[in-house]
């Protein structure tokens, strides 16, 4: 089993550039692909990112995707933050076969 | 429009049973794998189970804190993916989702597997207590 730990929130202001973090505790962060999740208040959750780093369509390329090796964690970048990115925000990886998700990292834009 | 829907939450008393139902529609249902996640008040997303498609001899997995007591099964037929839960307990109340195995798409075949969830229904309320 392993896990995926993610900051419990961060805030940052309107325009600015924000990254979550998601790092995997037991096996390489390289070994299943990494999703990102959104969730507003109330709302079901919506994928802003799959496959590591790819976008679906209708997403903005304000959000972005990466790994990173070396310290085992995936990461997700918001740049040109908008009032509306307010939201839960999860990254979810696989256990062999099992999804796992993040914890989840509540995001304030003030 | 591709669409889930959820149904069957409700009030039910610890010990008791329940049977959720998760209606699809606007996409080819027989060729994704789906999943159900839930969502305790005020608590992170919970990975539920996951039953594989036709190709994948429908195979079916369970978190460690629903085996034996939850059974996922779908109706290709009728686009219908559900969830029956037995022995339920007050940490099973929840919301729960259902949501959409993503294909990995190359070379003009698609895959299902480990790729994520790319839709999901607006999920149904749980509520186990007496």
């Amino acid at each position: 089993n392993f896990m995926l730990t993610q900051p419990h929130s961060v805030s940052e202001s309107p325009g600015k550039t924000v990254t979550i973090s998601c790092t995997r505790s037991g096996g390489g962060i390289g070994g299943y692909y990494v999703q990102w999740y959104q969730q507003r208040p109330g709302s079901a959750p919506t994928t802003v990112i799959y496959e590591d780093n790819q976008r679906p369509s209708g997403v903005p390329d304000r959000f972005s995707g990466s790994i990173d090796s070396s310290s085992n964690s995936a990461s997700l970048t918001i740049s040109g933050l908008k009032t509306e990115d307010e939201a839960d925000y999860y990254c979810q990886s696989y256990d062999s076969t099992n999804p796992v998700f993040g914890g989840g990292t509540q995001l304030t834009v003030l | 429009e591709v669409q889930l829907v959820e149904s069957g939450g409700g009030l039910v008393q610890p010990g008791g049973s329940l049977r959720l139902s998760c209606a699809a529609s606007g996409f080819t249902f027989s060729d994704h794998d789906m999943d159900w996640v839930r969502q305790a008040p005020g608590k992170g997303l919970e990975w539920v189970g996951r039953i594989r498609n036709k190709a994948n001899s429908y195979t079916t997995e369970y978190a460690a804190s629903v085996k034996g007591r939850f059974t996922i099964s779908r109706d290709d037929s009728k686009t219908s993916l559900y969830l029956q839960m037995n022995s339920l307990k007050s940490e099973d109340s929840a919301v729960y989702f259902c949501a959409r195995g993503k294909l990995h798409c190359s070379s003009g075949k698609c895959y299902s597997g480990y790729y994520g969830m790319d839709v999901w229904g607006l999920g149904t309320t749980v509520t186990v207590s007496s």
